[in-house]
């Protein structure tokens, strides 16, 4: 079973502060993603990863960045939080591409992160 | 933009009755529309879909997609309480990226 794990299941932080968010997976998969919940907006994708060092921004990177120096490591890094970044973050891998289908994601827990 | 759109935002039924969410979507490029299953963690993958008019079954589950009418409708039978959960679409548009509609929370009622 692919296993991805976040590294705190509640974060509560204060405004200004910079926060790490970590996501590893098992299963040796090529991309990682980092998605936002929040109610009535379904998941928005922050930023995903698709090789070691390598990232693209989704549709709503600003005021994050990513890093991912290891396969299996995928951090999402909030500079300088604030209050608007209060939300569920959910990491999420799967499997590289293969032709033009992209393989099932797998999500982590999520991290519900609040901004005071 | 590429758009996905569930409908409805919420149903409650009772147990044993069908239901019937919908997912339309307008993007450039369609390779994939998946469905998961939310309930109080991470989502849970269902299915992909890729061709028009073939179904996927799972269970009580199934789904199939019509690209003509750019939407996909995931059925569920003989619902439980287990069911209720939130339930999302998202379309793979080009690379490995997924864009995902708000969601349809169904509650099952005993």
């Amino acid at each position: 079973d692919v296993k991805v794990t976040q590294s705190s299941r509640y974060l509560v932080k204060r405004t200004g502060e910079k926060v790490f968010l970590e996501c590893v997976q098992d299963m040796d998969h090529e991309n990682m993603f980092w998605y936002r919940q929040d109610p009535g907006l379904g998941l928005r994708l922050i930023y995903f990863s698709y090789d070691v060092k390598m990232k693209e921004k989704g549709d709503i990177p600003e005021g994050y960045s990513v890093s991912r120096e290891k396969k299996e490591r995928f951090s999402l890094i909030l500079e300088s939080a604030s209050t608007n970044q209060t939300s569920m973050y959910l990491c999420a891998s799967s499997l590289g591409l293969a032709g033009f289908l992209l393989y099932e994601q797998y999500f982590g827990p999520g991290t519900r992160l609040t901004v005071t | 933009e590429d758009k996905v759109v569930q409908s409805p935002l919420s149903l409650v039924v009772h147990e044993g009755d069908t239901v019937t969410l919908n997912c339309s979507y307008e993007v450039t490029n369609f390779r994939s529309l998946l469905w998961y299953k939310q309930e109080k963690k991470a989502p849970t993958f269902l299915f992909m879909l890729t061709s028009s008019g073939i179904e996927k079954k799972s269970g009580r589950l199934s789904s199939i997609l019509d690209k003509k009418e750019l939407s996909s409708i995931l059925n569920i039978t003989a619902t439980q309480t287990g069911d209720s959960a939130i339930y999302l679409c998202a379309v793979n548009n080009a690379g490995n990226m997924l864009t995902f509609g708000g969601g349809t929370r169904l509650m099952v009622k005993p």
